[in-house]
């Protein structure tokens, strides 16, 4: 079946550094990629999505690039605001049929002034 | 557009009561979604409807049952409350275009067993 792994947190980065949050995937055929974030009390947002190998997906400052080589789809930003702290979810969803996604656990980041 | 709304926010239950959580999308999309997040855990699929009239199981269907009441609406139904069932439950809806799909989330319901 679908998994996803990212790495574990919680991160803490000080403002302005460069950020990088890990997932890998296992997957039949060729799924499509996601990174959702989810503010303190709210619902999950879709941060930025590829569908196919060597897509980039990128959005406010973040971007992830389609591995299929290394099954992976890292997250990454060049310079974090303290407004970035959140929770990532690194997800995925296989090829036909409306069957939903498959998350990883999560990766809580805290950005320090 | 409010995107997806969910109802209630926030609830608490005894063990073996029942209730339904609500869950509507004014996006016009087919298909709907039923997660809870625990945890440690990300999210994990109770439940999803293709379209009107479908529904199907995720990964962690049991102690739950879902209505597809029409193109807009999806509820969940815990018939027994157990304290397992302690989570955040969240409703999605999607459309597909091509090979291309995006969830969208409501804001999740907080529900705790005692």
């Amino acid at each position: 079946g679908n998994s996803v792994t990212q790495m574990e947190g919680p991160v803490t980065l000080s403002e302005e550094a460069f950020l990088t949050i890990n997932c890998t995937y296992t997957a039949t055929g060729y799924p499509s990629l996601f990174w959702y974030v989810q503010y303190p009390g709210e619902g999950l947002q879709l941060l930025l999505k590829a569908t196919k190998a060597d897509d980039k997906g990128s959005n406010k400052g973040f971007e992830a690039t389609y591995r299929k080589e290394t099954t992976s789809f890292h997250l990454e930003k060049g310079s974090v605001q303290v407004s970035d702290s959140a929770v990532y979810f690194c997800a995925l969803r296989g090829r036909g049929g409306a069957d939903g996604l498959t998350f990883g656990k999560g990766t809580h980041l805290i950005i320090q002034p | 557009n409010a995107g997806v709304t969910q109802t209630p926010k926030f609830q608490v239950l005894k063990t073996g009561q029942s209730m339904t959580l609500q869950c509507a999308q004014d996006m016009n999309h087919n298909s709907m979604y039923w997660y809870r997040q625990d945890p440690g855990m990300g999210l994990r699929l109770i439940y999803y409807s293709a379209s009107e009239g479908t529904t199907d199981k995720g990964e962690v269907p049991n102690g739950y049952n879902v209505s597809r009441l029409n193109k807009r609406e999806f509820s969940l139904r815990l018939e027994s409350a157990a304290p397992s069932q302690t989570s955040v439950y969240f409703c999605a809806s999607s459309v597909i275009v091509g090979y291309q799909e995006t969830q969208y989330f409501g804001p999740g319901t907080r529900l705790l067993v005692l």
